[in-house]
């Protein structure tokens, strides 16, 4: 298996600009999350997803959306990006709520810088 | 308010070493509490998963313990290595439902000299 999947790995956006970071995930897990982390702070939720088809929002979710059409891909969108929106986004999954104590996998992140 | 708080911030330690890292919340109700290990430019990867009546749990040389009557969870490195170095970050969840339900603290960064 090749776990959770982020692309890119890196990007440099201007103020206004908008992008797509994907995330994949080939272990048939019923959630995908999405995480920021900027520096010196913990990981904060901005969506997350409990099945194809079904999204929520996170802990800071302004300036983002999610779609969730298949188990395997949680693309987030980025629209009209500020520079408040560099930081490091990481994806995670899992089988089961976090509730449950199951084990969730995070993908290798993608680093995005907003001028 | 629901809260994670670790310390220290950062430690350096010589190869060989022991050492500790502690976690303190205020999370509540609560459901288990978990340590992560990430590597500089990655995500982050368990280590550790407790729940309530847990109060030990050992995953190699990391060994996490949990006191749920003091709200504090400890993270127990021995004999470290080189490759432990990396930011440890505790994160406690609450048996709320959905996702928003989980409270990562800041990390403690660990640096491992020869």
């Amino acid at each position: 298996n090749a776990g959770v999947t982020q692309t890119p790995k890196f990007r440099i956006l201007k103020i206004g600009q908008s992008m797509t970071l994907q995330c994949a995930q080939d272990m048939n897990h019923n959630y995908m999350y999405w995480y920021r982390q900027d520096p010196g702070m913990g990981l904060k939720l901005i969506y997350y997803s409990v099945g194809a088809g079904i999204t929520d929002k996170g802990e800071v979710p302004n300036g983002y959306n999610v779609s969730r059409s298949t188990t395997e891909d949680f693309p987030l969108r980025l629209e009209l990006a500020a520079p408040s929106q560099t930081s490091v986004y990481f994806c995670a999954s899992s089988y089961w709520g976090q509730g449950r104590g199951d084990t969730q996998y995070f993908g290798p992140g993608t680093r995005l810088t907003v001028l | 308010k629901n809260q994670v708080e670790q310390s220290p911030q950062s430690l350096i330690i010589l190869e060989g070493k022991n050492c500790t890292l502690q976690c303190n919340y205020t999370v509540s109700p609560f459901s288990n509490l978990r340590w992560y290990k990430q590597d500089t430019g990655r995500g982050p990867v368990s280590l550790t998963i407790m729940t309530f009546s847990e109060n030990t749990k050992s995953n190699g040389r990391y060994t996490a313990t949990l006191d749920a009557d003091t709200k504090q969870s400890s993270l127990h490195i021995t004999a470290s290595q080189l490759s432990d170095s990396a930011s440890y970050i505790c994160v406690v969840i609450t048996v709320q439902t959905g996702a928003n339900n989980l409270f990562f603290g800041t990390g403690t960064r660990l640096t491992v000299i020869p």
